[in-house]
């Protein structure tokens, strides 16, 4: 079974720019969870996504979005793009889960996106 | 989502046995104890959960203390493949239709040496 997809992986950009990343997750997976990883703060939550709808949001500010298509695949889209967005992206795929059920969440290799 | 703590890092020898340790002592009854590790240059892999008994899987063995404030994952015989960063998460499955937003702390850098 092919593992959580992650495009592009490398990316640089300038400040004021904007950044879409793509996830595809594992097949079957319907639910998305997108991370910011940096060396200061470490990995913090962004936001999930199932069934094409947002369903939990992390502390970032509104120029982070996201959106999931109807084949599970996600993106997100930073605006207005800062030196502090620098970081490394990952996407995560699981599983629905069920109350009083967990199931892992798989993880893709992540987008390293530099911001000059 | 209850707070854990973690040494910052631990050394080990190739082929011998790890314990990295964990503390929660704020831990709610519900709370499941998820470890999850990050090796280098790649994104996290999900290792092991418990709820209070002991779990064994093919990677590694999960020890929770009687009053489940503490923890410790065990791997039987460290590899250098082993060296990556641990992070001990803790999720209440009460919630089970959010899953997605894993709160990680600073985790245990596990260094392994031949």
């Amino acid at each position: 079974k092919a593992g959580v997809t992650q495009t592009p992986r490398y990316l640089i950009k300038t400040r004021g720019q904007q950044v879409t990343l793509s996830c595809s997750p594992i097949s079957g997976h319907r639910s998305v969870s997108w991370y910011q990883q940096t060396p200061g703060q470490g990995l913090q939550f962004l936001f999930e996504y199932f069934s094409e709808t947002q369903r939990n949001k992390g502390n970032f500010p509104g120029r982070f979005s996201g959106r999931q298509f109807s084949n599970s695949r996600s993106e997100m889209n930073v605006s207005t793009l800062e030196l502090g967005d620098s970081a490394l992206y990952l996407c995560a795929s699981s599983l629905p889960g069920t109350s009083g059920n967990y199931n892992e969440q798989f993880f893709g290799p992540g987008t390293r996106l530099t911001v000059l | 989502d209850a707070k854990t703590t973690q040494p910052n890092s631990m050394e080990s020898n190739e082929e011998e046995p790890v314990h990295l340790p964990c503390n929660h002592s704020t831990i709610s009854g519900t709370d499941y104890i998820h470890w999850y590790r990050q090796l280098p240059s790649q994104g996290p892999e999900y290792v092991i959960h418990g709820l209070t008994s002991n779990v064994n899987n093919r990677m590694a063995s999960l020890a929770i203390a009687e009053d489940r404030k503490s923890s410790t994952l065990i791997l039987h015989r460290a590899t250098l493949r082993d060296a990556a960063v641990y992070y001990c998460i803790l999720r209440d499955p009460r919630y089970g239709g959010s899953q997605g937003n894993l709160i990680f702390g600073k985790g245990t850098k596990l260094s392994v040496k031949p």
